[in-house]
């Protein structure tokens, strides 16, 4: 298994700018997720998603977007980048969203800087 | 929303002792995991504790969790220089997994 992958490692983007960034998982997880990761901000939840057709909101989903028509698939959607958006990226899934079955499973991170 | 808060945020150690890292939150969890993460690398999943669990080891980890005081600790034993990462702990709550700010850890050879 491939695990949690997330294309691409680094991309720079100018102000305004859009951009998808690419997560999969050969777990068949259902529980996936968006963070992002900020110096002395820990990791915040941008979205999730419970399941292929299901989506909802995290703690800063603002400027972003996602959609979930695989099992497999969760790519996040910058709409019209900003600088605020700079930061590095990771998807993470898990078999369920509760229980034992809680454990996430991280990709390695994409750093995106906005100019 | 929950939201995971370690102490201390930084904690620099000798070879072979151990490191001692809390965590307190405000809600109430299904459970409480723990996660490391080495410089530029994603996060790696260490133990879970769940909510009606108070104690849990995994090798050289101790995890405790006092749903009480809204807290647990992780006790890592005879740190390794291997051992020196940030250590996140993480909340799993109304579906959501929130993280903390992370201690960041430097086991001196």
């Amino acid at each position: 298994n491939a695990g949690v992958t997330q294309t691409p490692k680094f991309q720079v983007l100018k102000t305004g700018q859009s951009m998808t960034l690419q997560c999969a998982q050969d777990m068949n997880h259902e529980y996936m997720s968006w963070y992002r990761q900020d110096p002395g901000m820990g990791l915040r939840l941008i979205h999730y998603s419970v399941g292929a057709g299901i989506t909802d909101q995290g703690e800063v989903p603002n400027g972003y977007n996602v959609s979930r028509s695989t099992t497999e698939d969760f790519p996040l959607r910058l709409l019209s980048a900003a600088p605020s958006q700079t930061s590095v990226y990771f998807c993470a899934s898990s078999l369920q969203g509760a229980g034992d079955s809680d454990t996430q499973y991280f990709g390695p991170g994409t750093r995106l800087t906005v100019l | 929303s929950q939201q995971g808060e370690e102490d201390p945020q930084a904690l620099s150690i000798q070879e072979g002792e151990n490191a001692t890292m809390n965590c307190s939150y405000k809600t109430s969890i299904n459970n409480l995991q723990w996660y490391r993460q080495n410089s530029g690398r994603g996060l790696v999943h260490l133990i879970l504790i769940r909510s009606n669990e108070r104690e849990k080891h995994s090798g050289r980890l101790r995890v405790t969790l006092d749903t009480s005081k809204k807290s647990s600790s992780l006790l890592i034993t005879a740190s390794r220089a291997a051992d020196t990462a940030s250590y996140f702990c993480a909340t799993r709550g109304n579906n959501r997994l929130a993280f903390g700010k992370g201690n960041q850890v430097v086991v001196i050879p």
